[in-house]
């Protein structure tokens, strides 16, 4: 298995609702991220997970909350949402935390996220 | 973070050679990567480049690294209308961290 899959495909909420954007990979990775795409940007970092705990945060507003339940595992919980917040979000993993290696990202598709 | 500048749009026809440039702000980045993006999908990994090389080639794809100039260029020869994506440049940050750093991002376009 050398995907890194993310559900749903498509997310839309209100912005008082609770949801969660999953992803997930098999491929023994130890350090997982969540990028942010708005429409024609460049991915930018949300957080990155080292070992299953949170070594970056961007600077992302609590409404955005991380979590890492084990080493397959990476989701984001939302809640209390802005439209602004609509955009891509993309999940990747890579093989070595210590940014040693030459390996690149695997992406996931992404979700895409409308809050109305 | 740091600004990855890349030229917004190019068109070519199908067979031509495509070249994309980038340029890099970390003079102490140690791989540099290019990866293309279809219409609602996410990124995918072409190629990579370690700072001491000047040149890859695989397959279809030639990557030149000036070092000096901080410039990187992707070319790909007898492009597809299947090459049509956007293609982003990416620096890895020497944080200790694998955070790499997104250029701006190149639109592809490959007509018949």
């Amino acid at each position: 298995d050398t995907e890194v899959t993310q559900t749903p495909k498509h997310l839309v909420m209100g912005m008082t609702n609770k949801k969660s954007l999953k992803c997930e990979q098999h491929m023994g990775h130890r350090a997982m991220y969540w990028y942010k795409q708005k429409a024609k940007k460049p991915p930018e970092l949300m957080f990155v997970y080292s070992y299953e705990k949170l070594s970056i945060n961007e600077s992302v507003p609590s409404r955005f909350s991380p979590e890492c339940p084990n080493s397959s595992l990476l989701n984001l919980h939302l809640h209390a949402l802005q439209p602004e917040d609509s955009a891509l979000y993309l999940c990747a993993s890579s093989q070595d935390p210590s940014g040693q290696s030459l390996y690149g990202y695997t992406f996931g598709s992404g979700t895409r996220l409308t809050v109305v | 973070g740091e600004d990855v500048e890349q030229s917004l749009f190019l068109s070519v026809r199908e067979g031509d050679s495509s070249v994309i440039n980038c340029t890099y702000t970390d003079s102490s980045s140690t791989y540099l990567y290019w990866y293309k993006q279809e219409p609602g999908a996410g990124l995918q990994l072409l190629t990579y480049i370690f700072s001491n090389m000047d040149m890859k080639q695989d397959q279809r794809l030639t990557v030149l690294l000036n070092k000096k100039d901080k410039h990187l260029s992707l070319r790909i020869a007898d492009t597809q209308t299947g090459d049509s994506a956007i293609y982003f440049c990416a620096e890895k940050e020497n944080t200790g961290f694998q955070k790499l750093v997104f250029g701006t991002g190149t639109r592809l376009l490959v007509s018949p």
